[in-house]
């Protein structure tokens, strides 16, 4: 099974409205972390925000929010006020307490276009 | 601080070449990490290491080796490149391995094409 899936291969927004990207996991362990990732077009992987499965409220970074939905294993990325620099692959990824050597693993992504 | 550094940035390999991969970084972590991403998917870890002095297989470690030079530098080192290894090699550091909390910061990211 799928540890980590990202239903939309592909989303559309326009430019200043805001856009949710999906994020289900999957997981027994009680402790675990979820990250979301950008990835520009040119290449690198940029850390955007985090969520631990402790953490009561959901985790916010200026225009970035995650919807956490612990009882349906959900972590969806909320960007507010989207920019055409938003255009991007965006991973979400999991790190579960039980890999000891802190393996993130990773969804198949969702590539984020915002038009002017 | 220039975070995580990787050269060479592009590499054309010949079938049964040998390369080697650097990854420096500068924030102090203890744990660094090697990490593939083929078209289309997300990244699978290669190898890793939690500290300085070790190293560990990752899920996809066939044909690869790593050392850990020192606190700050991991290299990854093909011994005999073949066109299955062509992807993109991104290494990542972070602060301490054994906590689910902690984030890992990548590097900028390393594209390998064999022939």
């Amino acid at each position: 099974a799928q540890k980590i899936t990202q239903t939309q291969p592909g989303m559309f927004v326009q430019e200043k409205e805001a856009v949710t990207l999906d994020c289900t996991y999957d997981t027994s362990d009680p402790s675990y972390g979820l990250f979301w990732y950008k990835q520009p077009s040119s290449g690198e992987m940029i850390f955007l925000i985090y969520q631990g499965s402790y953490d009561q409220q959901n985790a916010t970074e200026g225009r970035y929010s995650l919807n956490f939905q612990k009882a349906r294993k959900s972590a969806n990325l909320v960007i507010s006020a989207s920019q055409l620099g938003d255009s991007a692959m965006y991973f979400c990824a999991m790190r579960e307490e039980s890999t000891s050597y802190g393996k993130l693993t990773f969804g198949q992504g969702t590539i984020l276009t915002v038009h002017p | 601080n220039a975070g995580v550094t990787q050269t060479p940035k592009f590499q054309v390999l010949k079938t049964g070449q040998s390369m080697t991969l650097q990854c420096a970084q500068d924030m102090n972590h203890n744990s660094m990490y090697w990490y593939r991403q083929d078209p289309g998917m997300g990244l699978r870890l290669i190898y890793y290491s939690a500290s300085e002095g070790t190293t560990d297989k990752g899920e996809v470690p066939n044909g690869y080796n790593v050392s850990r030079l020192n606190k700050r530098e991991f290299s990854l080192r093909l011994e005999s490149a073949a066109p299955s290894q062509t992807s993109v090699y991104f290494c990542a550091s972070s602060f301490r391995t054994e906590i689910s909390t902690d984030t890992q910061y990548f590097g900028p990211g390393t594209r390998l094409t064999v022939l």
